[in-house]
């Protein structure tokens, strides 16, 4: 049971141009949403967070949206950069014991030259 | 933030035997984190490590195969018991500040290939 799903396993943008990075989830009880960039053989790093009482969150050229009637969120990277190339984990927080977040299975962002 | 360290940074090991990850942060962190990532697939977490108590384990994953040690707060270590080819993944240890702890801070990971 994915309770943090991102649908595109890749997706290619031209360099300068809008990247949008999607993501769905099923559990309401979700209060943080954040967004994890990954280079090969580094372990993820935080990129941005927002609140499951907000619907957006800007820091410069990232900025997420959250949806929560529709249970989706997106990431927006303008402009696209070449060293935005990486894989771009989406997560949840759940409270509870131990406040653990759940990852989805990552989208592959190529930036075109 | 935090600076974090893997050893080792990847390792080839023999089916049916053990292997120790070790995870060194260079500040104290209350809360430490064991996750897996399969090929292809998302970071699992395995379990939380904080210090002085013992870890707690998620659904699917047990102390006598993931034994975890959290012997102060700056050190951490991962042991994958009695390994077969479906332990292949890589392991990572993260950490978080507790009023912040969606915003977690990994290591470069583990590459363990059993064969």
């Amino acid at each position: 049971d994915q309770q943090v799903k991102q649908n595109s396993p890749s997706l290619s943008v031209q360099e300068g141009r809008i990247s949008i990075l999607n993501c769905d989830y099923t559990n309401s009880m979700f209060d943080y949403f954040l967004w994890y960039k990954k280079y090969p053989a580094e372990g993820p790093t935080f990129l941005i967070s927002i609140s499951s009482i907000k619907d957006k969150n800007e820091d410069g050229r990232f900025t997420v949206f959250l949806n929560k009637s529709a249970k989706h969120l997106s990431l927006h990277i303008v402009p696209s950069q070449p060293g935005d190339s990486a894989v771009y984990f989406c997560a949840a927080r759940s409270l509870g014991r131990d406040d653990k977040i759940i990852f989805g299975k990552g989208t592959r962002l190529h930036i075109l030259p | 933030s935090a600076v974090i360290s893997q050893k080792p940074s990847r390792d080839i090991c023999q089916r049916g035997t053990s292997l120790t990850i070790q995870c060194q942060v260079d500040s104290q962190v209350t809360m430490m984190f064991w996750y897996r990532q399969q090929p292809g697939q998302s970071l699992t977490l395995i379990a939380t490590a904080n210090q002085g108590s013992e870890a707690t384990y998620e659904s699917g994953f047990v102390i006598d195969k993931f034994p975890i040690s959290r012997p102060n707060l700056t050190f951490s270590t991962l042991t994958v018991s009695n390994m077969s080819p479906e332990d292949s993944s890589i392991y990572l240890c993260s950490v978080a500040v507790r009023y912040r702890s969606y915003e977690q801070y990994f290591g470069p990971g583990t590459r363990l290939t059993v064969t």
